[in-house]
């Protein structure tokens, strides 16, 4: 089944401890971004990968990582978490480089920071 | 002003109703213009998908656009409790440029 899965789906951690949200997609796109959800805000891009080794900021990168040594995976780092970075977040792959084509999302993985 | 603007609503409907949903935005570069449907708990799902102004029809569901007036909408006819989802806008300028969204309008459909 074509599908974007991300790990884990609830996470619950404290202020300054490290962690990675995977994402993995297994549709052969070339074009992978993570995205923030919050209400009253709505989806905000965080950083977006036209390909391998290929990644730049979005609309609000400060306090993220990414990397893109693989196709196929795009992992969100947060090196030193926040109570602000506390976010329902997606990632999301599209076929091509172009943002036009039709972007697949995975099921979010809602993050709190304590 | 923010480059999209969209009610969030809540917006309730009965069952049978047309929906009409809305954005407008600021920016005349914006070329493609899409509608996503997110499910509670689900990610985003693309809808429909336009390029240049006019109507788009895909079974219930109708797209417009107005790019003179900066202005696209989504008809919803014969509304399902089905349909009770959030429904984002989002547009792009070019091919290479990110996506921006709406901040959503969440619809239920009462049976």
């Amino acid at each position: 089944e074509a599908q974007v899965t991300q790990n884990p789906r609830y996470l619950i951690t404290v202020t300054g401890k490290k962690l990675t949200v995977t994402c993995s997609q297994n549709m052969n796109h070339e074009y992978m971004s993570w995205y923030r959800q919050d209400p009253g805000l709505g989806l905000r891009q965080i950083y977006y990968s036209m390909n391998v080794e290929a990644t730049d900021k979005g609309d609000v990168p400060e306090g993220y990582k990414v990397s893109r040594k693989e196709k196929r995976n795009f992992p969100l780092i947060l090196e030193s978490p926040s109570p602000n970075q506390t976010s329902l977040y997606f990632c999301a792959s599209s076929q091509g480089t172009a943002t036009i084509n039709e972007q697949f999302f995975g099921p979010g993985t809602r993050l709190t920071v304590l | 002003q923010k480059e999209v603007e969209q009610d969030p609503g809540p917006l309730s409907v009965p069952e049978g109703a047309i929906v009409s949903l809305n954005c407008t935005y600021s920016n005349s570069a914006f070329q493609y213009f899409m509608w996503y449907r997110q499910y509670s708990r689900k990610g985003p799902e693309l809808l429909m998908y336009t390029y240049s102004s006019g109507n788009k029809e895909d079974g219930r569901f109708t797209a417009q656009v107005d790019k003179s007036s900066k202005y696209i909408s989504l008809f919803i006819r014969d509304s399902q409790p089905s349909d009770s989802a959030t429904y984002l806008c989002a547009m792009i300028r070019s091919g290479n440029t990110p996506l921006v969204f709406g901040k959503g309008t969440r619809l239920s459909v009462i049976a």
